[in-house]
């Protein structure tokens, strides 16, 4: 049972234009949403994170959005540059008290970017 | 600052035999997550160690163990391997209050023949 789904396993965008990695979850106890991402032979690492309470999350080029009615969360990396090119994971904690309480993570979405 | 440190990087074993996996976290932090990556699952949370207290664990089966030492390394081990077990095992450390903001070290690839 997958309680947070990444349904793109692998996504293909142009150097210079939008990339929108979407995940998806199905635990409503979920309130801390982070991206990391993951280039070959290397541990992931922290992209960004959202509070439940938020609805939005930016960092330079990256944009977290949280739709909790849909259970849906987006990222989006605008302007898509050929080092994006990586493997994304989408992850949920159960609550954003602190500490490593186990994190959730999605299968992953594999994000080329197209000179 | 030095990363989080995991030995060994590679390994071989063969079915029934057990291994040791070892990590030394972000000096500082106190917290150390286990992850097992494989291809069909993605990253699933093994467990995660405080204080040299289990805190947390994953749905692994007994097999999978660990422990936490007073200088906050970390080992997990596997007894009597099975060919699923095959895998990339990630090591993370945090700080306390830091949500859910994990260091991943670079792993240990094990290979179960």
């Amino acid at each position: 049972d997958q309680q947070v789904k990444q349904n793109s396993p692998s996504l293909s965008v142009q150097e210079g234009r939008i990339s929108i990695l979407n995940c998806d979850y199905t635990n409503s106890m979920f309130d801390y949403f982070l991206w990391y991402k993951k280039y070959p032979a290397e541990g992931p690492t922290f992209l960004i994170s959202i509070s439940s309470i938020k609805d939005k999350n930016e960092d330079g080029r990256f944009t977290v959005f949280l739709n909790k009615s849909a259970k849906h969360l987006s990222l989006h990396i605008v302007p898509s540059q050929p080092g994006d090119s990586a493997v994304y994971f989408c992850a949920a904690s159960l609550y954003s008290g602190g500490g490593a309480d186990g994190l959730t993570f999605g299968k992953g979405t594999h994000l080329i970017i197209q000179p | 600052k030095a990363g989080v440190t995991q030995t060994p990087r590679y390994l071989i074993k063969t079915r029934g035999q057990q291994v040791t996996l070892s990590c030394s976290p972000i000096s500082g932090h106190r917290s150390v997550s286990w992850y097992q990556q494989t291809p069909g699952q993605g990253l699933q949370f093994l467990f995660e160690y405080f204080s040299e207290t289990q805190r947390n664990k994953g749905n692994f089966p007994g097999r999978f163990s660990g422990r936490q030492f007073s200088n906050s390394r970390s080992e997990m081990n596997v007894s009597t391997l099975e060919l699923g077990d095959s895998a990339l095992y990630l090591c993370a450390s945090n700080r306390e209050g830091d949500t859910g903001e994990l260091f991943f070290g670079e792993g240990s690839r094990l290979t179960v023949l």
